[in-house]
């Protein structure tokens, strides 16, 4: 399967715990974004990464959420002492790139259900 | 004022039916428009891109409105299938971020 992979599709975490959310890209892409959907919500933009480098953070919360794409391995997002809040869908997404021209795609993982207990 | 708004519905229409469903953005400098489908909370899955001229693709048609920012997705034929939650979607530029709007229930009934 060539498509984007997410693990764990499911995490439970305890309040003040850290939570650690894995993305690989599809084949061929370089870009990862994260999104988050709480309960009842839309889909909210947080980050967009590109190999050791972010891109656009404007959405990630201002303490507590970090993201890393490093040259190998999956992109992690990172969620310390987590709070009830938290509890949400976790997406990431890919893609080719950024630019003018022809339209860029995202293509979105399983997703992570993240709950705070 | 979300950037991206929708009915949120639900539509609930016979199998066979033709629906449309509309979106407006605020931005004027967005760039990029995408219909996603989310079935249950999965996943959402581009269902077809935007164009200004309009797109279609098989019982799917897409309409850009950019003096009016308007967006249009109508479905002919309705399948039981199509129940799912729409998204109406843009982007200010090639790639980057997606701005979701809430998503259009539909519901297909025999």
């Amino acid at each position: 399967n060539a498509g984007v992979m997410q693990n764990p599709r499911h995490l439970v975490r305890r309040r003040g715990q850290e939570a650690r959310l894995r993305c690989s890209p599809m084949k061929g892409h370089s870009h990862v974004y994260w999104y988050r959907q709480l309960p009842e919500e839309g889909l909210k933009f947080m980050v967009y990464l590109q190999k050791e480098n972010i891109i656009d953070e404007s959405g990630m919360p201002k303490e507590r959420f970090s993201a890393e794409f490093p040259k190998e391995g999956p992109s992690i997002l990172r969620i310390q002492q987590v709070v009830r809040g938290d509890s949400a869908a976790y997406f990431c997404a890919s893609s080719t790139g950024q630019g003018f021209g022809p339209i860029i795609k995202q293509y979105f993982g399983p997703g992570t259900r993240l709950t705070v207990t | 004022r979300k950037e991206v708004e929708q009915d949120p519905g639900p539509f609930n229409v016979p199998e066979g039916a033709t629906v449309a469903f509309n979106c407006t953005y605020s931005n004027s400098a967005s760039q990029s428009f995408f219909w996603y489908r989310q079935d249950c909370r999965k996943e959402p899955k581009l269902l077809m891109s935007v164009y200004s001229s309009g797109n279609e693709d098989g019982r799917f048609t897409a309409q850009l409105n950019r003096a009016s920012q308007y967006i249009s997705l109508l479905i002919r034929d309705s399948k039981l299938s199509d129940s799912a939650t729409y998204l109406c979607v843009s982007s200010y530029n090639q790639g980057g971020k997606l701005i979701f709007g809430q998503g259009t229930e539909l519901s297909v009934k025999p």
